[in-house]
């Protein structure tokens, strides 16, 4: 079974500086997707990021970028000149590829809270 | 107008009832799935319907029931609520054939309290 996990269980940065959250997974599967997932206080789930495990190249999204390292199986979310509205809990999430499964698995979360 | 909408947001219950939670959407997408979100655990899947047809269960559906009523709806029913399934309830949406990607896009979220 493929486990997540998120080893951060909270964190905080300053408005305007840099922050990474840490994922880490366990699968034995070689095609896979990894998600991350924000959601602020109105518990909406939104999409920051995703990263197809056959890429190389790092997915980015504007502010937010991903250190891919599949030998180590670790996912890591990067996001840069934090501000208030980043302030949420944020999930990653690891799902196989394959059409007929779409079992995703979360981890338990990292509560960010960005300070003025 | 929002994608993907869940009634009710917000529901009290007694241990015993009969609760349904609805989930509608309006993507176009086949795939439906219902998740349970609790403190410290992530989301953890119910259940989740490739099409009106097909229905799987996911990594934890005991307690729960599910019905896939059309392409643009899928009801999580909790035959006897007890306690334990107090938690919020996510529905969500996919589709593999739209630009080929496998991204699922989340309701608002039911808060759902079983005294």
């Amino acid at each position: 079974a493929q486990t997540v996990t998120q080893s951060q269980p909270e964190m905080s940065v300053q408005e305007a500086e840099t922050v990474t959250l840490s994922c880490t997974y366990d699968t034995s599967e070689s095609n896979y997707y990894l998600f991350w997932y924000k959601q602020p206080p109105s518990r909406q789930m939104i999409l920051v990021i995703r990263q197809e495990a056959y890429k190389q190249q790092n997915a980015t999204e504007n502010r937010f970028s991903v250190n891919f390292q599949k030998a180590a199986k670790s996912f890591s979310l990067k996001i840069s000149d934090s501000q208030l509205g980043d302030t949420a809990m944020y999930f990653c999430a690891f799902m196989i590829r394959q059409y007929n499964n779409n079992d995703m698995r979360f981890g338990a979360g990292t509560r960010l809270t960005v300070k003025p | 107008d929002a994608d993907v909408t869940q009634t009710p947001r917000n529901r009290i219950t007694k241990t015993g009832k009969r609760i349904m939670l609805e989930c509608s959407q309006t993507k176009g997408h086949d795939r439906m799935y219902w998740y349970r979100q609790d403190p410290g655990l992530g989301l953890r899947l119910i259940y989740y319907s490739f099409d009106v047809k097909d229905i799987n269960k996911g990594e934890i559906s005991d307690g729960y029931s599910v019905s896939r009523q059309a392409q643009a709806k899928f009801s999580l029913s909790l035959e006897s609520a007890i306690p334990n399934q107090t938690a919020l309830y996510f529905c969500a949406t996919s589709d593999p054939q739209r630009g080929g990607e496998e991204t699922q896009y989340f309701g608002p979220g039911t808060r759902l309290l079983v005294l």
